[in-house]
């Protein structure tokens, strides 16, 4: 049982888009359609900001906006501000009632 | 308002030692809602812990707590807990509890944190 894999960082200006990756396998990520994603900022508990691959929870900006091809889903962010600069986590059902939360992003708005 | 606010944390506890985890949830029909713990170590990323049924008959857990940690529920008092046995230093960690929606988690307590060391 391990992690899923997500680039250590990733920066965008203002305005910009930017794109986070989530590597899983064929047993998670891969299997199920049960990708979400997570935003948390500094000495703050986790938001969720997409589940089940691409939905919005109510109140999530549509700048937030999810995919998946294959083994690797993705989570992007357009019209960067400076108040989405935060760690990012995406999370995958994996079988047998287990989850896998992913290594972690922190973004950066220049 | 739904709110989940964990209890039984904020103690240094010996390596081997128990702690039991109490999570009081309000704002939401409880017993509707399969519920988990997640974990965080300092400075480090989230690691789901464990969860249970809306019903409390089906738990799983992490395969690093199997055997050590039990996670209940009593949906007349509205609450989850994890009862934490064996504990190392590797389990130090602010825990969440989490409701769970649709195969993720869309409300979060504010953590408890666990500190296991000599």
């Amino acid at each position: 049982q391990s992690a899923l894999t997500q680039p250590a960082s990733v920066s965008g200006s203002p305005g910009q888009s930017i794109t986070i990756s989530c590597t899983g396998t064929s047993s998670d990520v891969g299997k199920y359609n049960y990708v979400s994603w997570y935003q948390q900022h500094p000495g703050k508990g986790p938001k969720l900001v997409i589940y089940e691959v691409i939905k919005r929870p109510s109140g999530v900006s549509n700048r937030f906006s999810g995919s998946k091809s294959g083994n690797t889903a993705s989570l992007t962010i357009s019209g960067l501000r400076a108040e989405d600069e935060a760690d990012y986590y995406c999370c995958s059902d994996a079988g047998s009632g287990i989850y896998f939360f992913g290594t972690g992003t922190e973004v950066t708005v220049l | 308002e739904v709110q989940l606010v964990e209890s039984g944390g904020g103690c240094l506890v010996q390596p081997g030692g128990s702690l039991r985890l109490s999570c009081a949830a309000s704002g939401f029909t409880f017993s509707s809602y399969w519920m988990s713990w997640v974990r965080q170590a300092p400075g480090k990323g989230l690691q789901w812990v464990a969860k249970i049924k809306d019903d409390g008959t089906e738990k799983s857990y992490v395969g690093s707590v199997k055997g050590r940690f039990t996670i209940s529920r009593d949906n007349a008092k509205n609450s989850v807990y994890l009862e934490m046995n064996g504990l190392r230093a590797e389990d130090t960690a602010v825990y969440y509890c989490v409701r769970d929606y649709r195969w993720a988690f869309d409300y979060w307590g504010q953590g408890t944190l666990v500190t296991v060391s000599s």
